[in-house]
């Protein structure tokens, strides 16, 4: 099945500090991929849409001077998050949709990468 | 009102029986619909598609009913490695937004 890969799958860094998460569709070309976030038990949660090659459609309530998403090509997209704070700590997903299979909007998704801001 | 509301459970079954989970959504424009598993801090995985006459795929059933607004997923005969937490996911309007509902954790006893 179609791949998406996320990279790092953690990182630890200190308040104050931006850390870059790269998601990669590996085996298909995706025009939009998006970005959630998912505290401990609580569901997925949609922070944005990216799109290549324009502005990246962000949720309310999420802010786009501290997530910067950049999505440069067909295959990848990534999610900077600037002067991250404890508060920032969560499990962050991308996911890819591939236009060239499947239908009714499935999505694939990431193995998520796991944010701890101390 | 959540957009996609589901019983956090837990559902502790034993192994060999029948489980049904449901799902309510409140948007009636909602397109399309899914159920997702997911597995202790890992990302969710498509379990299968809901289509308005039913589906199967193997010990797996889901079911939609628009007029009330809800789908169903059942699994038969449990087996150890269905302990999860399902997400029921529901697409509304020409876009490709997926809202995710909280998740119904299931475990599964031997």
């Amino acid at each position: 099945g179609a791949v998406v890969s996320q990279h790092p799958s953690r990182v630890i860094c200190k308040s104050g500090t931006s850390v870059k998460i790269e998601c990669r569709s590996l085996d298909f070309q995706a025009t939009t991929m998006f970005w959630y976030r998912q505290f401990p038990k609580q569901s997925l949660m949609l922070m944005a849409t990216s799109n290549e090659g324009s502005k990246a459609t962000y949720e309310q309530g999420v802010e786009k001077d501290k997530f910067l998403i950049n999505h440069a090509s067909l295959t990848l997209s990534t999610l900077t998050v600037t002067s991250a704070h404890p508060e920032d700590s969560s499990f962050y997903i991308c996911s890819a949709r591939d236009p060239q299979r499947g239908g009714d909007h499935e999505q694939y998704f990431g193995p998520g990468t796991r944010l701890t801001v101390t | 009102r959540k957009e996609v509301e589901q019983d956090p459970g837990p559902f502790n079954v034993p192994e060999g029986a029948t489980v049904a989970f449901n799902c309510t959504y409140s948007n009636s424009a909602s397109q399309s619909f899914f159920w997702y598993r997911q597995d202790c801090r890992k990302e969710p995985k498509l379990l299968m598609s809901v289509y308005s006459s039913g589906n199967e795929d193997g010990r797996f059933t889901a079911q939609l009913n628009r007029a009330s607004q809800y789908i169903s997923l059942l699994i038969r005969d449990s087996k150890l490695s269905d302990s999860a937490t399902y997400l029921c996911v529901v697409n509304t309007g020409g876009n490709e937004k997926l809202t995710f509902g909280t998740g119904t954790r299931l475990t599964i006893i031997p």
